[in-house]
C-alpha cells in the first residue's frame, strides 16, 4: 500500500543553522500539507501546498520557513535559522483530492527536529 | 477560529472491553468533517473513522463508532472488543467542507490496552 515516507526520522541541529526536511508524497496525490507537534502539545498545522504554490499558512510559518516541491517527487520544508521553539515532531501530509468527503490526508512517520 | 479539545490524556481499559474516548470541538461553521486518527507507537497517523455534521446518522468501522452530537459539539469515538493492536495515540481532528483545508487537532488520548 502506498505511503508517505520522511527523512531523516530524527534531526538534530545547532541554533541558527539551516535544515531541510523531506517528504515524498503518495504518487497520485496532489496536495500536499505539513503540520508539527511540540511534545506532549497538539498537532499544529504549518502550511498546505497546491498546484507549486502555497494554499494557506499559519501564524507560526513565518518567514524562516519555505516549502518547495523540487521535483515530481519531493516535498520539502526549510527552516532558515532554526530556534530552540522549532524542536518539535514534523508531519507531512497529501491527499489525493480538495477535501471532499473522501479526501483522506495520509501522514508521514515524522520527522523528529532537535535545536540545541 | 475552530478548537478541538480532548480532555483525557491517558485511558486504559482490559483486552476485550469497550472504552469510549471524548472529544468536543467548538466552531461557527455548519458543514464540516469530524475524524479520529491512530497513531501507534513509532508509526505514522491512520484515519480511523469519519463523520460528516451533514449525517445525522453515527459513523461505524467494524470495531469503531461514533457518538456525535452535533448540538452539543461532542464527537466520541468507542471502541468494542479492545485489542492489544488497538494500544495508541488518539487523536480527534476537525475540517471544515470547503477546498484542502486543514486539519485541526486536539491533544490526543493515550489509550493503554491491559491483557
Amino acid at each position: 500500500e502506498p505511503e508517505v515516507t520522511q527523512t531523516p526520522s530524527h534531526q538534530v541541529t545547532q541554533m541558527g543553522q539551516e535544515v531541510i526536511l523531506r517528504c515524498v508524497p503518495i504518487s497520485n496525490h496532489l496536495y500536499f500539507y505539513w503540520y508539527r507537534q511540540i511534545l506532549g502539545q497538539k498537532v499544529e498545522f504549518l502550511v498546505s501546498f497546491y498546484n507549486n504554490e502555497i494554499s494557506e499558512k499559519s501564524e507560526i510559518f513565518d518567514d524562516q520557513f519555505s516549502v518547495e516541491r523540487p521535483d515530481g517527487s519531493n516535498f520539502t520544508l526549510k527552516i532558515r535559522s532554526t530556534k530552540l521553539e522549532d524542536s518539535a515532531m514534523y508531519f507531512c501530509a497529501s491527499a489525493q483530492g480538495a477535501g471532499g468527503p473522501t479526501d483522506e490526508q495520509f501522514f508521514g512517520p515524522g520527522t523528529r527536529l532537535t535545536v540545541l | 477560529a475552530q478548537t478541538v479539545t480532548q480532555s483525557q490524556p491517558e485511558m486504559s481499559v482490559q483486552e476485550a472491553e469497550t472504552v469510549t474516548l471524548s472529544c468536543t470541538y467548538d466552531t461557527s461553521e455548519s458543514d464540516y468533517y469530524l475524524f479520529w486518527y491512530k497513531q501507534p507507537p513509532s508509526r505514522q497517523m491512520i484515519l480511523v473513522i469519519r463523520q460528516e455534521a451533514y449525517k445525522q446518522q453515527n459513523a461505524t468501522e467494524n470495531r469503531f463508532s461514533v457518538n456525535f452530537q452535533k448540538a452539543a459539539k461532542s464527537f466520541s469515538l468507542k471502541i468494542s472488543d479492545s485489542q492489544l493492536g488497538d494500544a495508541a495515540m488518539y487523536f480527534c481532528a476537525y475540517r471544515i467542507n470547503f477546498g484542502n483545508e486543514k486539519l485541526t487537532f486536539g491533544t490526543g488520548t493515550r489509550l493503554t490496552i491491559i491483557p
